[in-house]
């Protein structure tokens, strides 16, 4: 079955940027998308085809791809955006909805 | 107010039946794909299933076809999941999702509820 994968854990300190990487063979030819989670609460949609912010999301918060590889990117990193990260794609072939492990920001 | 909100977990034994609803408010339902994503506890997300706007196409995980079935009603608004033949890795927060879809099967979820706590054990 069809893999992407992402570190188990990055830690930053406020202010400093954080990357979150997201690899597969499938992500050259499929878009990603990322979630953010924080503990007891629902996914929430950080960045949607590769690059693309949805409206309320901080400009801090930016996504970009590079062949098999994507990354979140978020700058100037605030208390607030410690939580779960999650890239999201699709298996094209079979059809697939695929998740990331995900990926715990610690903010130090 | 634009939401979704799932009912219907609870605890079953394991070989056990449950069926997950997801009613949605705000949006025009019928113009979405629709579907369900669920957590085990202390572990990442995985998809389950989706269902497209007129109920015409579904699909399901590997680990789950077979026992679930996705279904909608666009009348009453309202997302299924029978889930047969439960297991205990099963045991998840089950999240109705609402889904874009960008290219044939690539698609985002850009709406999510609350989630529902399934809980399989003897």
């Amino acid at each position: 079955s069809y893999e992407v994968t992402q570190p188990p854990s990055v830690s930053v300190s406020p202010g400093q940027t954080a990357r979150i990487t997201c690899s597969g063979d499938a992500l050259s030819k499929q878009y990603a998308y990322w979630y953010q989670q924080k503990p007891g609460q629902a996914p929430v949609l950080v960045i949607y085809k590769d690059t693309e912010r949805p409206s309320g999301i901080p400009e801090r918060f930016s996504g970009s791809s590079s062949g098999t590889t994507v990354t979140l990117t978020i700058s100037g990193v605030q208390a607030e955006d410690e939580a779960d990260y999650y890239c999201q794609s699709a298996d094209s072939s079979a059809s697939y909805v695929v998740f990331g492990g995900g990926t715990k920001l610690t903010v130090l | 107010q634009v939401q979704l909100v799932e009912s219907g977990g609870g605890l079953v034994k394991p070989g056990g039946s449950l069926r997950l609803s997801c009613t949605a408010s705000g949006f025009t339902f019928s113009d979405y794909y629709m579907s369900w994503i669920r957590q085990a506890p202390g572990r990442g997300l995985e998809w389950v299933s989706y269902i497209s706007s007129s109920s015409s196409y579904t699909n399901y995980a590997d680990s789950v076809k077979g026992r679930f079935t996705i279904s909608r009603d666009n009348v009453k608004n309202s997302l299924y999941l029978q889930m047969n033949s439960l297991r205990a890795e099963d045991t998840a927060v089950y999240y109705c999702a609402r889904a874009v879809v960008v290219i044939t099967v690539n698609c985002y979820f850009d709406l999510w509820g609350r989630g529902t706590l399934v809980t399989v054990s003897s």
